[in-house]
């Protein structure tokens, strides 16, 4: 149980277009997901919090025109990068907090999409 | 504020070898503590899980045990294998707070 997916695995994509990416809770809903962004050789970099139904807290540096994030429902989160430049090239990881997540506080990750702009 | 120092890598170690990796943290109450582990081109995958002092976290032979006193859960295996190279990161999640805050992450190399 408590599988995080993520669509695209990667992607291409020129400079100056969007690009959306999914997370999807498989088999439980996510009262909170998060999502990360990861430098190569780097750690993970928490740019926002979302609760579904409603918006998206975003951490302090964090462009939230540039990266907009929707919780539409509570198995669906997607963040859409704007504008897409070669330096929001990365590895952009999402989670999920499950309401059974309890004292651990757990989240589940997803796999990951890696971003390449041109 | 709260943070999480984890020792500095690469960890270069021979296969069947004793490992340690340190990690530290700073935080008000009393925070659950994970390590999580990456393998390449891939998200990560928790490989341990403590929330109270003296709770040993234990999986696929590795173990850490949440220690208050020394505010440190530091990850060991007595024989590792090639296949657990791959980086790891210990992380914190605060009472009150759903976000982690991750260490720098530690590359280990396991060499055949």
């Amino acid at each position: 149980g408590a599988v995080v997916s993520q669509h695209p695995s990667w992607v291409i994509c020129k400079s100056g277009t969007s690009v959306k990416i999914e997370c999807r809770s498989l088999d439980f809903q996510a009262t909170t997901m998060f999502w990360y962004r990861q430098f190569p050789k780097q750690s993970l970099m928490l740019m926002a919090t979302s609760n579904e139904g409603s918006k998206a807290t975003y951490e302090q540096g964090v462009e939230k025109d540039k990266f907009l994030i929707n919780h539409a429902s509570l198995t669906l989160s997607t963040l859409t990068v704007t504008s897409a430049h070669p330096e929001d090239s990365s590895f952009y990881i999402c989670s999920a907090r499950a309401p059974t997540s309890g004292v651990y506080n757990e989240q589940f990750f997803g796999p990951g999409t890696r971003l390449t702009v041109l | 504020g709260n943070s999480v120092t984890q020792m500095e890598g690469p960890v270069t170690l021979s296969e069947e070898a004793f490992l340690t990796i340190n990690c530290t943290y700073t935080a008000t109450g009393y925070p659950s503590l994970f390590w999580y582990v990456q393998y390449p081109g891939e998200g990560l995958q928790l490989l341990l899980k403590a929330t109270k002092a003296d709770d040993k976290g234990s999986n696929k032979g590795f173990e850490a045990t949440y220690r208050k006193e020394t505010t440190s859960f530091h990850l060991e295996k007595g024989s590792v294998q090639v296949s657990d190279s791959a980086v790891y990161f210990c992380a914190l999640s605060t009472e009150g707070t759903y976000k982690y805050i991750f260490g720098t992450g530690t590359r280990l190399k396991v060499l055949a």
